[in-house]
This record gives C-alpha cells, structure tokens and sequence, in this order.
C-alpha cells in the first residue's frame, strides 16, 4: 500500500469562494483519483488526475468548477471554485497501485456556509 | 451511471454474531474491492478478488467473488465493536480502465 495524506483534512468556508485541496503520495504512482462523497452517500468520482495533461472528469463535473492540478507523480490538488452549500462534502483522493486496486487517502471534510 | 447494490442497507447485531452482506451488479466485473470506511476516514482496503469464484479470507473477514461475475460477498464473523463502520463493495467495469464504481454501502453496528 501507500501513504497518503490530505491538506486540510476538514475547512468550514464561505458561500463564493474557493478551496484547493492537497494529496500528497509517499512513492510514484501513475494514476491518481479525486473523488467526492456526499453526506451519508458513497462515492462518486470526479476525475483522473493526469500527470502532464489536463484531468480526465467524469460526466456532471467540470474542469471550471473542480480545476486540477497533477506536477508531478506523487502530488495533487484539487480546487473547489466558487462554492455553494451543496458543495459541502468529503473529497477523498487515491491512487492505483496494482492493477484495478485503488487506496484511499483520509478525506478533506468540506463544509460550506 | 452504473449501480451496485448492497444489502442490507444496514445492520445492528449483538457483538459475536456473525455479519453477511452482500454486493450485486446488472453488469459483469473482472474485480472486486471491499472497503470499511470508519467516520472522518478515507475508505480502507479490506479484501480484493480478481477471479470469478475466488473466496478469500482476511482474519475474521471472507469475501467470494460471484461465478456470475455479477456480486459478491462479505462475511465477518464473531463480530467486534471496532468492526462498525460502513463496508462498500467497489471495482472497475470490464473495459473502463480505472473507472471505479462504489456501492451504496452497508453502515454496520455492533451491539457490545
């Protein structure tokens, strides 16, 4: 398995602003994913974050609503823009390390007022 | 998009009773993950099958890959209180790369 941290692990924020969330892996991996889960829901992904291309998004999310960033093999981040209370969620991030095996990291707590 | 159901829903048992639950899906899949996700954690790796018919142990947890490819399942037994947490079946569709679909989930409560 991997190490795999969030940056913050929870935040309250305000109506119309904007939050970018960390992943930080402790080895290379190749594929990375930012997935979001809505209170007491299970989880949806939102995109593959690429290294060295523009993320992949999964249909209903869109690269100016959740911008993503992927610099290098072993970091990530993922910006929620322009925020609503509807927006209030967990934000997992993970990575592939064997073949259609994923793990997860801790999960950004989002709270949107 | 694709679904996967898991029942039950949810479960209160005594503790030391064993736990079943299971995972089914209208589509086939090469792989199945179970996850235990704990309140403010990320979702961990409990068990992974990656052949039609496959059982697998992992201490006290077993999970059997469905020979129709189309569910799984999850047995816990002599259940613990740091066994509660909701178990999510999850795995890729065949031919979606690393498209990973999860499912509904089943929240788990042990009774001590």
């Amino acid at each position: 398995s991997a190490v795999i941290s969030q940056k913050p692990s929870r935040d309250i924020c305000q109506r119309g602003t904007s939050l970018t969330i960390q992943c930080q892996v402790d080895s290379q991996v190749t594929m990375m994913f930012w997935y979001r889960q809505q209170p007491g829901q299970s989880l949806t992904l939102i995109a593959t974050a690429n290294q060295g291309s523009e993320a992949t998004y999964e249909s209903g999310f869109v690269i100016d609503k959740f911008p993503i960033s992927r610099p290098n093999l072993t970091f990530s981040t993922l910006t929620v823009s322009n925020m609503s209370p509807e927006d209030s969620s967990i934000y997992l991030c993970s990575v592939a390390l064997l073949a259609d095996t994923q793990y997860f990291g801790p999960g950004t707590r989002l709270t949107v007022l | 998009g694709q679904q996967l159901n898991q029942s039950p829903q949810s479960m209160f048992i005594q503790e030391g009773e064993d736990v079943s639950m299971n995972c089914t899906s209208s589509s086939i899949f090469n792989t199945w993950l179970w996850y235990k996700q704990e309140p403010g954690e990320g979702p961990v790796l409990l068990i992974a099958l990656y052949k039609a018919g496959e059982l697998t142990s992992n201490g006290r947890l077993t999970a059997q890959f469905g020979i129709t490819r189309k569910d799984s399942f999850l047995n816990i037994s002599a259940s613990i209180p740091s066994d509660v947490g909701i178990y999510f079946c999850a795995g890729p569709l065949t031919n979606t790369g690393n498209q990973f679909y999860f499912g509904t989930g089943t929240s788990l409560t042990v009774i001590p």
